[in-house]
């Protein structure tokens, strides 16, 4: 199993641009969520998905999208990046819901906005 | 008051030592509690469940205090390898702490 693969590693935008930040799991794991990693904050919750279909917003949703077409991809889109989002983002996975269970990580995405 | 706080370190330790980390959270209506690790410039993996009655994994212990509402991760025997930074997760909004960073010298 390749577990959580997220692409790109790393990614600089200028201020407006969009992107679409990608996720994917091949361990049949029902929910998932987006995370953003920045210095002396620790992990903070973006969006989750308790399973293809549902999504819910997190402590910090302003400013993204997503979207659970399938089981297997989780896509975070900026709508238009600022530099407040300059940030390492982690995608995470479990079988059931991050509360009870261990949550597997993808590497995540540096991702500087000029 | 943030809702999960740790002290952020660093805790520097000599090889052999035994080093305690604190967590201390907000909602006393918490549930569930993990310890992540995370390696720099990594994701972060689990360590360890805590649970009520308290836990150990080898040299890691986890303990939890309701009553005063923080939980502990305690290494002994530090090893090099144990250098890290070590997150605290409480309950279902998924909160993370901001982490405590370990060094261990030789």
């Amino acid at each position: 199993n390749a577990g959580v693969t997220q692409t790109p590693k790393f990614q600089v935008l200028k201020t407006g641009q969009s992107m679409t930040l990608q996720c994917a799991q091949d361990m049949n794991h029902e929910y998932m969520s987006w995370y953003r990693q920045d210095p002396g904050m620790g992990l903070r919750l973006i969006h989750y998905s308790v399973g293809a279909g549902i999504t819910d917003q997190g402590e910090v949703p302003n400013g993204y999208n997503v979207s659970r077409s399938t089981t297997e991809d989780f896509p975070l889109r900026l709508l238009s990046a600022a530099p407040s989002q300059t940030s390492v983002y982690f995608c995470a996975s479990s079988f059931t819901g991050g509360n009870v269970d261990e949550q597997f990580f993808g590497p995540g995405t540096r991702l500087t906005v000029l | 008051r943030k809702e999960v706080e740790q002290d952020p370190g660093p805790f520097n330790v000599p090889e052999g030592a035994t080093v305690a980390f604190n967590c201390t959270y907000s909602n006393s209506a918490s549930q569930s509690f993990f310890w992540y690790r995370q390696d720099c410039r990594k994701e972060p993996k689990l360590l360890m469940s805590v649970y009520s009655s308290g836990n150990e994994d080898g040299r890691f212990t986890a303990q939890l205090n309701r009553a005063s509402q923080y939980i502990s991760l305690l290494i002994r025997d530090s090893k090099l390898s144990d250098s890290a930074t070590y997150l605290c997760v409480v309950n279902n909004d998924m909160r993370f702490g901001a982490g405590t960073r370990l060094t261990v010298k030789p």
